[in-house]
């Protein structure tokens, strides 16, 4: 199974700057055959259900707000937060797809 | 409107057999390229994936559970069922059912149904 480690698994960052969360996994992601990288980010609020704000790596799910941007490629990825608002206090996962499913353990984002 | 929501028993005993039912509208399970797909969160935990199924009756299960693990679907009904056996007290967990994508992930979630394996 592939494994997916991110890093740090807190920060806290005061509001209006950025807030960066690494993902490595354990394999490629990469798929050849379309050079997608078969990697999602979500956010969990308290008491909510996941939610997908960007999936092949750097794709923004619809009404996802343009703050939050996804990069990397085959085996290391960033979710990048460019100016932290109250409401993305949450807790952040990625996923990988290109062999079943696997998630992160998760990064918590709190306000410094 | 795409929904999910998920129902079952909020306790179940150890070694019994959990019965999840994922019930979903705005869109069909027999429609291409769509998917259903089980996650569930143990008590300030991380997600883990569990299940899927999708359009073709195709399914995929979580290489350590795939003993325990059984999905399936009635697209008449739009539901989509899980069952997991021998139930442990490790296994208390929300248990959420999410549409999926095999190219966009999971994009839309029901609210989670809270399972607690306590004799």
């Amino acid at each position: 199974d592939i494994v997916m480690t991110q890093s740090p698994d807190s920060l806290a960052v005061s509001l209006g700057e950025r807030a960066t969360i690494n993902c490595k996994s354990s394999q490629s992601v990469l798929f050849s055959s379309n050079n997608k990288n078969y990697l999602a980010w979500y956010q969990q609020k308290p008491g909510q259900p996941p939610r997908l704000l960007i999936s092949l790596a750097s794709t923004r799910a619809s009404g996802v707000p343009d703050r939050f941007s996804g990069s990397g490629s085959e085996t290391d990825f960033t979710l990048t937060i460019s100016s932290l608002q109250a409401e993305d206090v949450a807790v952040y996962y990625c996923q990988q797809y290109y062999n079943s499913w696997t998630f992160g353990q998760g990064t918590k984002v709190e306000i410094k | 409107q795409v929904t999910l929501r998920e129902s079952g028993p909020a306790l179940v005993k150890p070694t019994q057999t959990l019965t999840l039912t994922c019930t979903f509208s705005g869109f069909s399970l027999s429609a291409p390229k769509m998917c259903v797909s089980w996650v569930r969160q143990s008590p300030g935990k991380a997600l883990e994936w569990l299940a899927l199924i999708d359009w073709l009756d195709d399914k995929d299960y979580k290489t350590s559970l795939k003993t325990r693990l059984s999905i399936s679907k009635d697209t008449s009904k739009n539901q989509v069922v899980l069952t997991m056996t021998n139930m442990d007290p490790v296994d208390t967990a929300t248990y959420y059912c999410a549409r999926l994508d095999y190219l966009h992930g999971m994009d839309v979630w029901g609210l989670g149904t809270t399972v607690t394996v306590s004799s």
